[in-house]
């Protein structure tokens, strides 16, 4: 597709439910990334996958989060149990790569949470 | 690790005023810094970054930002705000992580209203 597509665009779940989230980066991206952002807290980074190296979880929250990427393409973050803390907007982001003169990411629209 | 201060939460602005989005970094070694800017229910746009070379920066809609390396700063500007320009602004640096892999650390936004 044109850009980085996530779905759903919002999904509303009850506490203690799992969910998955979506996300079909840019073709041809080898970068992509997965950031929260919750009002008035910014974009809190949770994950990153760069080709076939291993991925870097250094951003997310709990054991509860969890995110693949399959055959370097489509990633799903799976957030198990949910709690209300983590009704956020899930924004997913790809980029060409991640040498020093790279830097532009292309978000998409996001996925809005709302845990009751 | 990497980080940036947005130390304004909202900058207000009458159109066809000069404005100023402030952002300060807190980086070891060169920084590399970049805007992005989010419209209502949108997914982030990159809108300009400095790697290296001018201190002044041109970028897209007509905003530019100056890298000042004595006071660490990052300031984003446009010579004359438009209505249309009333969206939230995110400062953001790369971080280097470890070996290739990197992803951006960003700020926690500034809303900017532009009124008549």
């Amino acid at each position: 597709g044109a850009g980085v597509s996530q779905s759903p665009s919002n999904k509303v779940t009850e506490k203690g439910k799992d969910v998955e989230l979506r996300c079909d980066p840019i073709s041809g991206h080898t970068a992509l990334y997965w950031y929260r952002q919750s009002l008035g807290q910014g974009l809190e980074f949770l994950i990153y996958f760069q080709g076939n190296s291993a991925p870097d979880k250094s951003g997310l929250p709990s054991d509860r989060f969890s995110a693949e990427r399959t055959g370097g393409s489509v990633s799903t973050l799976t957030i198990q149990r949910t709690q209300q803390e983590d009704s956020a907007v899930y924004l997913c982001a790809s980029s060409l790569g991640s040498g020093l003169n790279t830097g532009e990411l292309f978000f998409g629209e996001g996925s809005r949470l709302t845990v009751l | 690790a990497q980080s940036v201060a947005q130390p304004e939460d909202q900058v207000n602005v009458a159109e066809g005023n000069p404005l100023t989005v402030k952002c300060t970094y807190s980086v070891s070694g060169n920084p590399y810094l970049f805007w992005y800017v989010q419209y209502p229910n949108r997914g982030l746009q990159f809108l300009l970054k400095y790697i290296t070379g001018d201190n002044l920066v041109k970028g897209s809609y007509g905003f530019e930002a100056e890298f000042n390396k004595s006071q660490t700063s990052f300031h984003l500007k446009k010579p004359s705000a438009l209505v249309s320009d009333s969206a939230l602004y995110f400062c953001a640096v790369r971080d280097m992580g470890t070996g290739t892999a990197s992803k951006l650390t960003f700020g926690t936004g500034t809303r900017l209203q532009v009124t008549l």
